[in-house]
């Protein structure tokens, strides 16, 4: 299986309630980070956590990091219709000098659609 | 616009025949990316730059795949032969070394008759 799977695969939800989505990785890695797709555009960063930290907060949104599980989760607060989005999380895995390899490796990623 | 800027947006093109996809990335990143995305995955790594030098290829970016950026600025995909299999978004995305924060562009949808 892939480095970096999400679940669940789809999250459907009423505006305004919380929309949580977890990752799960492999490697040793410098940071993991999420990002948004809009239907068949590009991706937008939305928040990185490195390694050494466990929980990171931007706005509505709030990360968590388990590098002793190998996981993360997404916790989107009091969606909006505007959220309905693909959220992937992407790691940038750590080589054996530590530094990191530059390229991300991403999940299969979730699809939230946010009902208004 | 100073974000990433992928050219053309659509590409469509018959079995066999070469394309070219251009990136122009932010002016001041000095790595660029190339990734590939097909329809409910998530983005996989092809390559990628530092300046002009080409870092890492994955095993994706077969013989008939090549990638440039001459005087590390923009850079270029192309794909030799189209296959069907070739069908994809292909994405670009750039960033600072010092950080790891990729800047994506909007994507060329290739489709391959």
């Amino acid at each position: 299986s892939q480095q970096g799977e999400e679940d669940p695969q789809a999250l459907s939800i009423q505006e305004g309630e919380n929309a949580t989505m977890n990752c799960s990785y492999k490697t040793s890695i410098n940071n993991l980070q999420w990002y948004r797709q809009n239907s068949g555009r590009g991706l937008v960063h939305l928040i990185l956590i490195r390694s050494n930290e466990r929980e990171k907060h931007s706005g509505r949104l709030r990360v968590t990091l388990d590098t002793s599980k190998k996981s993360s989760s997404l916790l989107i607060t009091a969606s909006r219709a505007a959220d309905t989005a693909s959220y992937f999380c992407a790691t940038d895995a750590r080589n054996a000098g530590g530094t990191s390899y530059g390229k991300l490796t991403f999940g299969q990623g979730t699809i939230l659609t946010v009902h208004p | 616009d100073t974000g990433v800027s992928q050219d053309p947006r659509h590409k469509i093109t018959k079995r066999g025949q070469n394309v070219t996809f251009r990136c122009d990335p932010i002016s001041e990143h000095n790595r660029l990316y190339w990734y590939r995305q097909t329809l409910g995955q998530g983005p996989e790594f092809l390559t990628y730059f530092q300046n002009e030098a080409q870092l890492e290829k994955s095993r994706l970016l077969s013989d008939r795949f090549s990638a440039e950026r001459p005087k590390g600025s923009f850079s270029t995909l192309e794909i030799q032969r189209t296959e069907q299999g070739d069908s994809a978004m292909y994405l670009c995305a750039s960033s600072l070394v010092a950080k790891n924060i990729q800047y994506f562009g909007a994507g060329t949808r290739l489709s391959v008759l």
